[in-house]
């Protein structure tokens, strides 16, 4: 059974940077059927999909535009676990932090299958 | 972006009612949608993949249906675990998007 388990602070400063870690179990993060995703929701935003990486035969990463030069995401293959940097975060940021898995099989995609349990992120000084 | 419309917002009823919500896209996206559903404090639940496809393990009272820009989630027989949120999502083209939710009440 696939898990995602996510750590990191609560609570950042505006202009500091957003760090989150998400780690799995029951999978590899080098697994040439899995993506990594990482997402957001606010009420005043709903979700916002902020990008994914994945391993196929190098590393790849999608960003979001609207994020695109602030967000960065870190594949640690040792430790089996990938983290996000999103860095000038401002009160706007603010938001419950989610990773979750993406499988793609032979042309079929079957969603955010599993995901973490969620970092409520504040910004605020 | 592929901008998703989600109705009603809120839909009001009944144990052992049948509800359906309505996801309706931008541009098309043939069949590249999800369904979730979503309960307080906790991370999605992903229901349905590739429009109709039923993920492992979630009951058979859900469906879904739909391609191109309209797409339908039906509920047979309401279930007290079912009063909840749901979604949609499209995963055709980046960014991912989803709908504002549905929230499904007594």
């Amino acid at each position: 059974q696939v898990q995602l388990y996510q750590s990191g602070p609560g609570l950042v400063k505006p202009s500091q940077t957003l760090s989150l870690t998400c780690a799995i179990s029951g999978d590899h993060i080098s697994s040439n059927r899995a993506a990594w995703n990482w997402l957001r929701q606010s009420p005043s935003r709903g979700f916002e999909w902020l990008g994914r990486t994945y391993y196929r035969s190098k590393w790849y990463n999608d960003y979001a535009t609207f994020v695109k030069g602030r967000i960065m995401f870190n594949s640690d293959t040792s430790r089996n676990q990938f983290s996000l940097q999103l860095n000038s975060v401002t009160p706007g940021d603010t938001a419950v932090y989610y990773c979750a898995r993406e499988v793609t099989k032979l042309g079929t995609n079957y969603g955010l299958g599993v995901w973490g349990q969620g970092t409520s992120v504040t910004v605020s000084s | 972006d592929t901008q998703m419309t989600q109705s009603p917002s809120t839909l009001s009823a009944s144990i052992g009612d049948r509800v359906t919500i309505s996801c309706r896209t931008s541009q098309s996206i043939t069949d590249w949608l999800a369904w979730y559903q979503q309960r307080p404090g906790k991370p999605p639940k992903l229901l349905m993949y590739q429009g109709s496809r039923l993920e492992r393990g979630v009951s058979s009272r859900f469906s879904g249906s739909g391609s191109g820009t309209d797409f339908t989630l039906t509920i047979n027989n309401l279930q007290p675990d079912d009063f909840a949120v749901y979604y949609c999502q499209q995963y055709k083209t980046y960014p991912w998007t989803f709908g504002q939710g549905t929230r499904v009440e007594i």
